[in-house]
Formats: structure tokens, sequence, C-alpha cells
């Protein structure tokens, strides 16, 4: 079974500058989610997907952050204009809905520096 | 609100020893627990699960974690600690609220470097 794919896996921009990223969950998985680790820390949800609706994005940046997730599957996150303190991972993960939307399966992340 | 404290933001074991990784959780309700790992420069992966039942629960790799209720922890141990366990260990719990489920809310995470 495939993992969750994630591209680019390393971004380096200026900041101002726009950056998007593109992750593809697991085959079946109705659930998506995008993560931002920042160095030192846990992951922090930004957006939940279920299916192509937004269930919670109360602690995405919305002045500069969007996300989508077109016909249920594949997902792109946006950043536009990039801060200096956006520098982080993003994580994209799926789960099954149901009582296995806990279990999450996490791709390998894209690095984002902004200088 | 929700949130999760790991006290040890790194710890270092000699090869062969055991491992105990604390985690402490607030959560009002009875709460789902995991641990995940991640090596360097890759995503997560899911070690153990906690939702109710029998509060020991084994995981992949030898790992296993205790849920006591009495003291909001969920610690992870291991007997014999393997130099490929090295990598960061992150305690989450599953957030259930305003409708909103499969939220995990992750400690800060402990990173685990093993001597030979």
């Amino acid at each position: 079974e495939a993992g969750v794919a994630q591209s680019p896996r390393y971004k380096i921009i200026e900041k101002r500058q726009s950056v998007a990223f593109w992750c593809n969950p697991i085959s079946g998985h109705a659930t998506l989610y995008w993560y931002q680790q920042i160095l030192g820390q846990g992951p922090k949800l930004l957006i939940q997907f279920q299916n192509n609706g937004v269930v919670d994005d109360s602690q995405l940046p919305k002045d500069r952050f969007s996300a989508e997730r077109l016909k249920g599957v594949d997902s792109t996150l946006k950043i536009q204009p990039a801060k200096l303190e956006d520098s982080a991972v993003y994580l994209c993960a799926s789960s099954l809905a149901g009582t296995g939307i806990y279990e999450q399966y996490f791709g390998p992340g894209t690095r984002l520096t902004v200088t | 609100a929700q949130s999760v404290t790991q006290p040890d933001i790194h710890i270092t074991v000699s090869e062969g020893a055991s491992l105990e990784l604390r985690c402490n959780y607030s959560y009002g309700a009875t709460p789902y627990l995991f641990w995940y790992v991640q090596s360097p420069g890759q995503g997560l992966q899911l070690l153990l699960k906690y939702f109710s039942g029998d509060t020991l629960v084994q995981g992949i790799k030898g790992f296993e974690a205790e849920f006591k209720r009495s003291q909001s922890s969920f610690n992870l141990r291991k007997p014999s600690v393997h130099w490929s366990d090295a990598a960061e260990y992150f305690c989450a719990v599953g957030a259930d609220y305003g409708g909103s489920q499969g939220n995990l809310i992750f400690g800060k995470g402990t990173k685990l470097s093993v001597k030979p």
C-alpha cells in the first residue's frame, strides 16, 4: 500500500514570495490534514478536510495561507506572501473516517526555509 | 483546553538499557492517546495508541505504554533500546471538540540518543 506522498521535499524562498505544497493521501482515506511543525516543537494542525469539505481551519492563518482539496483526493497548501516565521516542516496526513479518524498516516513532509 | 506535556527534551540511554519517556496530558474526558516516532527527515510513524480498555498497550518495535488516569500520564517504555531507536518521540492526544474530530494535539517531543 502506497503511503502519503508529498512534494516538494525541500523549498527555499525569499520572504514575500509565494509557495505551494502538494499532498496525495492514501487511497480511500477520506480525511486529510495539514500540520505545521516548527523546529523544536510538535506538529500543529493547520487544516482538516473530510472528503473535499473543510472540517477545521481554526488555526490556519487565513490572511496568507490557503488550502484546497479538489475532488476529495489530492490537496494543495499555499502560502502567499511568506514570512520568515513560516519556516517549518509542513506535514500532510490522512486517515479513514469514522473510528479510524485518529489513526493518522503521515507523509515525509516539506521543509520550507524562508530567507 | 487540551494539552500535552513531555517534560524531557532530550534523553540519552545506552544500547541495551531500558527506556521510559514521560507524557502528561490535560483533557476533561477519556482521552485518545498516541505515541509517534519521527526519524530525521521522515514523517511521523504511529507506535501505539490507547482508546479504551486495557491500560497497558503494546505497539510496534517492542514499545509499550501505560495509561494512568490518576496521574494523567501515558508513559512510553521499552525494556532494551537498540541503536535504531534513536529518533524523536511525540506524545499526542486526540481532541474532540466543536464537532471536529481527528485533531491531534502533540507535545513538543523528546529526542532520544542511544550510546553504543
